[in-house]
């Protein structure tokens, strides 16, 4: 069982970024999928979930109308579209899969992340 | 907005027992996830429905919720233990995950 991102890397403020994350190991369009994001030395931050079929998506203030989650299921992927990028906006981003129980956010899989720089 | 607040740091000798809090506003009317995480490494889920234990975690690692605070309990503390630990739950007010700010456990 195992996530793998990718597409993470340097740009400047404005700019954009797609990150992704293929999974291996369970049927991906069983679960739904989550982006949480880190900053170096500090706490954990959930950023988006999408459901099993993409029908939901859900977003953090903080990104809400410029970063978009999506998945390709034939694919076993899951993307984190990020558009109008901040120098706040640079962290080490996971991907993880829900456990799917009766609430959302039990987060069984993580990623080992891809790592975000925005900075002129 | 809803609001989990952890201690910074707890620390204690090997054999001991941990306990590291998560205070929220009737946090146990919601579902409480804690994860551990190692330095360099991706968190792990280690209690996921206020109690509940994934396989090839410690029996040492126990959860409660009751009230405004939920708990992880690690008995016989080992110096393996020692890592970040975050508490987590699902918001349905706001639709959001929500992270607790994580607390530092030493093992002296």
């Amino acid at each position: 069982v195992q996530l793998l991102e990718s597409g993470g890397g340097a740009v400047q403020p404005g700019g954009s970024l797609r990150l992704s994350c293929v999974a291996s190991g369970f049927t991906f369009d069983d679960y739904t999928m989550h982006w949480v994001r880190q900053l170096p030395g500090k706490g954990l931050e959930w950023v988006s979930l999408v459901v099993w079929d993409g029908g939901k998506t859900y977003y953090a203030d903080s990104v809400k109308g410029r970063f978009t989650v999506s998945r390709d299921n034939r694919k076993n992927t899951l993307y984190l579209e990020m558009n109008s990028l901040r120098p706040e906006d640079s962290a080490w981003y996971h991907c993880g899969k829900d456990y799917g129980g009766r609430d959302y956010g039990a987060l069984d899989i993580w990623g080992q992340g891809a790592k975000v720089t925005v900075s002129s | 907005s809803y609001v989990l607040t952890q201690p910074p740091s707890v620390s204690l000798a090997p054999g001991k027992t941990a306990r590291i809090t998560c205070g929220g506003n009737n946090i146990g009317g919601k579902s409480v996830h804690w994860y551990q995480q190692r330095p360099g490494q991706a968190p792990v889920l280690v209690i996921y429905y206020d109690s509940d234990r994934p396989s090839g975690i410690p029996e040492r690692f126990s959860g409660s919720n009751s009230g405004n605070t939920a708990t992880l309990t690690i008995s016989r503390v080992e110096a393996e233990d020692e890592a970040d630990y975050f508490c987590q739950v699902w918001d349905n007010n706001s639709d959001h995950v929500l992270f607790g700010g994580g607390t530092k456990l030493t093992v002296l």
